[in-house]
């Protein structure tokens, strides 16, 4: 039982350059989301999605997409980078009827917008 | 608005108490949350605690919740070098998709 995985661990892009993040979970839960985390911030909401096929915009959507074609699958997607999209990502799910909500989270990728 | 604040820092010795406090903003949020962050890693819930709660006990953690002040807090007795993390406070809002926000952390230094 993996929990939540993230790929890849660590990226150099430049400026205008896309990619895509991929979180995996093997813990069959409906909720996923990705946060990006800064410096001096608390992590902040991109997207999430409350179920294969659904996804929705979350506090800072904006130069970022997703999808969740495959239940233990959600993409986050960069279609052109910018350097202040630098920062750390983190992939998190949960069931949707756990008691406390609790989220787990990937460990992160480290994204560098150069 | 819906910041949640933690001091920065907090440097304790080892085997002191350490207590990392937290303000909210929400009045109608539903749950409380402390989160450890180690270095390279993400987020790992350490408790949480419904807000018809005041207090909290699990091990050395002790969670302690002021609703009239918005005001949480996390105890670990007895602390330990392997303690040293980021600990994020987070509260749960009511209604919409319920919302998770997420305090800027507080960096724990526990010297030995």
């Amino acid at each position: 039982n993996a929990g939540v995985t993230q790929t890849p661990k660590f990226r150099v892009l430049k400026t205008g350059q896309s990619m895509t993040l991929l979180c995996a979970q093997d813990m069959n839960h409906e909720y996923m989301y990705w946060y990006r985390q800064d410096p001096g911030m608390g992590l902040r909401l991109i997207h999430y999605s409350v179920g294969e096929g659904t996804t929705a915009k979350g506090e800072v959507p904006d130069g970022y997409n997703v999808s969740r074609l495959k239940k233990q699958n959600f993409l986050l997607g960069l279609e052109s980078a910018a350097p202040s999209q630098t920062s750390v990502y983190f992939c998190a799910s949960r069931t949707r009827d756990s008691i406390g909500y609790e989220q787990y989270f990937g460990p992160g990728t480290r994204l560098t917008v150069t | 608005g819906e910041d949640v604040e933690q001091s920065l820092f907090l440097s304790v010795r080892e085997g002191d108490s350490s207590v990392i406090n937290c303000t909210y903003t929400d009045s109608s949020s539903t749950y409380l949350y402390w989160y450890k962050q180690e270095p390279g890693a993400g987020l790992q819930l350490l408790t949480y605690i419904f807000s018809n709660m005041d207090m909290k006990q699990d091990q050395r953690l002790t969670v302690l919740l002021n609703k009239k002040d918005k005001h949480l807090s996390l105890r670990i007795a007895d602390t330990q070098t392997g303690d040293s993390a980021i600990y994020f406070c987070a509260e749960r809002h009511s209604g919409g998709y319920q919302k998770v926000t997420f305090g800027t952390g507080t960096k724990l230094q526990v010297i030995p």
